[in-house]
């Protein structure tokens, strides 16, 4: 089966621009987490979604957002961009089911999208 | 929140030699411990996990060893080759949420 699918790939955006980032997850699962990677900061929780509600968020600013649809993909959006936001956005899926289910918070990832902020 | 800490950044091993990485969290919550290896230019990828019910897990050339009492978690990868060269990120997480918190990596070079 197809896995995690992010789009785009690469982006360019300049200070104050903002951005949208796409992920469909592996069919079936329903949690979808975001996560940012830096050099400095290695991997940081973003937010995840399940069932289109936001479950668990990271210590980001309000100026990142997401959203789930019914059909489980998920948006994220930046806004007023900075410098400081240039990393590799990496999706992962999930089954999302609860405790002691066999698969649960396996998490599979998505290529990522790579935005640099000029 | 959770912390969670990896050792060493580096790691310079010759072909066929032992590779242990090792990591200590803060949360005695958490009880899902999952290691991840990404490649450069790539994903990261699910290499092994194990859960706080169990102390030990083995695939193959990989094991993880977990104590929970000292909170400390590693992975020890024998026979090193090559194409085990890759950034190895350890991560912790509450089985009732899908929130990992990564430890900072480790870079694993196998020298031939």
């Amino acid at each position: 089966k197809a896995g995690v699918t992010q789009t785009p790939r690469y982006l360019i955006k300049t200070r104050g621009q903002q951005v949208t980032l796409s992920c469909s997850p592996i069919s079936g699962h329903r949690s979808v987490s975001w996560y940012q990677q830096t050099p400095g900061q290695g991997l940081q929780f973003l937010f995840e979604y399940f069932s289109e509600t936001q479950r668990n968020k990271g210590n980001f600013p309000g100026r990142f957002s997401g959203r789930q649809f019914s059909n489980s993909r998920s948006e994220m959006n930046v806004s007023t961009l900075e410098l400081g936001d240039s990393a590799l956005y990496l999706c992962a899926s999930t089954t999302g089911a609860g405790q002691g289910f066999r698969g649960a918070n396996v998490l599979t990832f998505g290529a990522g999208s790579r935005l640099t902020v000029l | 929140g959770e912390n969670v800490e990896q050792h060493p950044s580096t790691l310079s091993v010759q072909e066929g030699d032992s590779a242990v990485i090792k990591c200590t969290y803060s949360d005695s919550a958490s009880n899902y411990f999952p290691w991840y290896k990404q490649e450069l230019g790539k994903r990261p990828q699910l290499i092994i996990d194990i859960r706080s019910n169990v102390g030990e897990k083995k695939d193959q050339r990989i094991a993880v060893t977990l104590n929970k009492t000292a909170k400390h978690f590693s992975l020890h990868i024998t026979e090193t080759q090559p194409e085990d060269s890759a950034v190895y990120f350890c991560a912790a997480s509450l089985a009732a949420g899908n929130k990992l918190t990564f430890g900072g990596g480790t870079r694993v070079l196998v020298k031939p």
